[in-house]
């Protein structure tokens, strides 16, 4: 079945960037995405790869996507206090619903 | 703002009650998904609707129902309820059919439900 699976935790100190690691399974999903979920509040849609590309940049967000070994990264440069939350990576089926992981929760300290 | 409204934020109610959770999609889109998050499920999918068909089936439970009316808002009938039915349950809503596109999905505030 659909699986995938993230760290449960990451800790880094403001102005480094952030590295959160992905896996999945499903090898026909053509989009994965990336969600931030801060305390009390709903998922805001990060950013999306489309599944035949290697790396997206958007900002201080790049994507990068190993296709072969189903392997997808976020990384979140010069880290701020605003940017901890939990992140999730998801995958979508052909139906368009959405495998989301149990999310990484970032922790930004001074 | 992602433009998905949920009403209510917060719902309390005792178990054996029935409850409905109501989600108004982003303008334009057609599709609707509803997901349930849990301390120990994580986020679910529960079911998804397209232009007021229901298209897919996740891990909903039968006392569980849903519908899209025709002006594309959603509802959410949970009856039955039981302690364990506790959890923030989330609208999302998406552009395109399934099959179409990248299915980027907007989520709502969610509504936060309490079984007591």
């Amino acid at each position: 079945g659909e699986d995938v699976e993230q760290s449960l935790f990451l800790s880094v100190r403001e102005g480094d960037s952030s590295v959160i690691n992905c896996t999945y399974t499903d090898s026909s999903s053509t989009y994965l995405y990336w969600y931030k979920q801060e305390p009390g509040a709903g998922l805001q849609l990060l950013t999306y790869i489309f599944s035949n590309m290697d790396m997206k940049q958007d900002q201080r967000l790049t994507v990068l996507l190993n296709k072969k070994d189903k392997h997808l990264s976020l990384r979140i440069a010069d880290t701020q206090t605003g940017d901890s939350a939990i992140y999730f990576c998801a995958e979508n089926d052909s139906w368009g619903k959405l495998q989301f992981g149990a999310g990484t929760q970032v922790v930004v300290t001074p | 703002d992602s433009g998905v409204t949920q009403t209510p934020k917060h719902l309390i109610t005792a178990t054996g009650q029935r409850v409905t959770l109501r989600c108004s999609p982003r303008s334009g889109d057609l599709s609707v998904y509803w997901y349930q998050q849990s301390l120990d499920q994580g986020l679910q999918f529960l079911i998804q609707y397209y232009n007021g068909e229901e298209r897919a089936k996740g891990n909903i439970l039968e006392r569980f129902s849903a519908q899209q009316f025709p002006d594309l808002h959603s509802e959410l009938n949970l009856s039955s309820l039981e302690l364990g039915d506790s959890a923030l349950y989330f609208c999302a809503s998406s552009p395109g059919p399934p099959g179409q596109g990248a299915y980027e999905q907007y989520f709502g505030p969610g509504t936060r439900l309490t079984v007591t």
